[in-house]
């Protein structure tokens, strides 16, 4: 019963490194977002994915670029880290439809020094 | 715009007594509607959700909300406050013309005192 997955679960990153975050869903699900909560500001939309291969941007995509490779994956890359981007990271996926739920992973701490 | 609004951004309420979480929608024709809940250190989990076959739903841990079209509200309400339940809570809509996204209200914060 995995669900969806997050690693890293902390990360600790300097100004200009690089890194990339990975989501992984073990339940066929056609959609994956990548969000990011910060206090204060809810839940924002970063990048989402219709299906393998597809995706589009959402309320704060720059900075982050995101690829689909794999109906099961979800990769969200920093290529030069700015404070700015310090803040915990959610991916989420589901089924198609309005009336799906999301299924939330349990984030991605990072820290940008 | 389709949106919600949770009217609160704090509730706080003493052990064994009623929860009340709002939450207003505006859309031109009836929604899905989810409520989540967020403890520390965790993703969000779904607590409940309307997709219009039901205006009462219930859900996980006691949890429920009434769908109300003539106040385009959605409120969760639970009848005795648990010290498990001091966690945040998200109303969310998917958006209907944007197919993948939804809407998240602002997330209110819920207190549970002894």
């Amino acid at each position: 019963n995995a669900g969806v997955t997050q690693t890293p679960k902390f990360r600790v990153l300097k100004t200009g490194q690089s890194m990339t975050l990975l989501c992984a869903q073990d339940m066929n699900h056609e959609y994956m977002y990548w969000y990011r909560q910060d206090p204060g500001m809810g839940l924002r939309l970063i990048h989402y994915s219709v299906g393998e291969g597809t995706t589009a941007k959402g309320e704060v995509p720059d900075g982050y670029n995101v690829s689909r490779l794999k109906k099961q994956n979800f990769l969200l890359g920093l290529e030069s880290a700015a404070p700015s981007q310090t803040s915990v990271y959610f991916c989420a996926s589901s089924p198609r439809g309005l009336q799906q739920p999301q299924h939330f992973g349990d984030g991605t701490r990072l820290s940008i020094l | 715009a389709q949106s919600v609004t949770q009217l609160d951004s704090h509730v706080s309420v003493s052990e064994g007594t009623p929860v009340l979480l709002r939450c207003n929608y505006s859309s031109s024709y009836s929604p899905s509607l989810f409520w989540y809940v967020q403890h520390p250190n965790k993703g969000l989990q779904l607590l409940l959700k309307y997709t219009s076959a039901a205006t009462l739903v219930k859900g996980i841990n006691g949890f429920e909300a009434e769908f109300k079209k003539s106040e385009t509200s959605f409120h969760l309400t639970k009848p005795s406050a648990h010290m498990s339940d001091a966690a945040e809570y998200f109303c969310v809509a998917p958006l209907i013309r944007d197919a993948g996204k939804s809407t998240f209200g602002d997330g209110t914060t819920l207190t549970v005192k002894p």
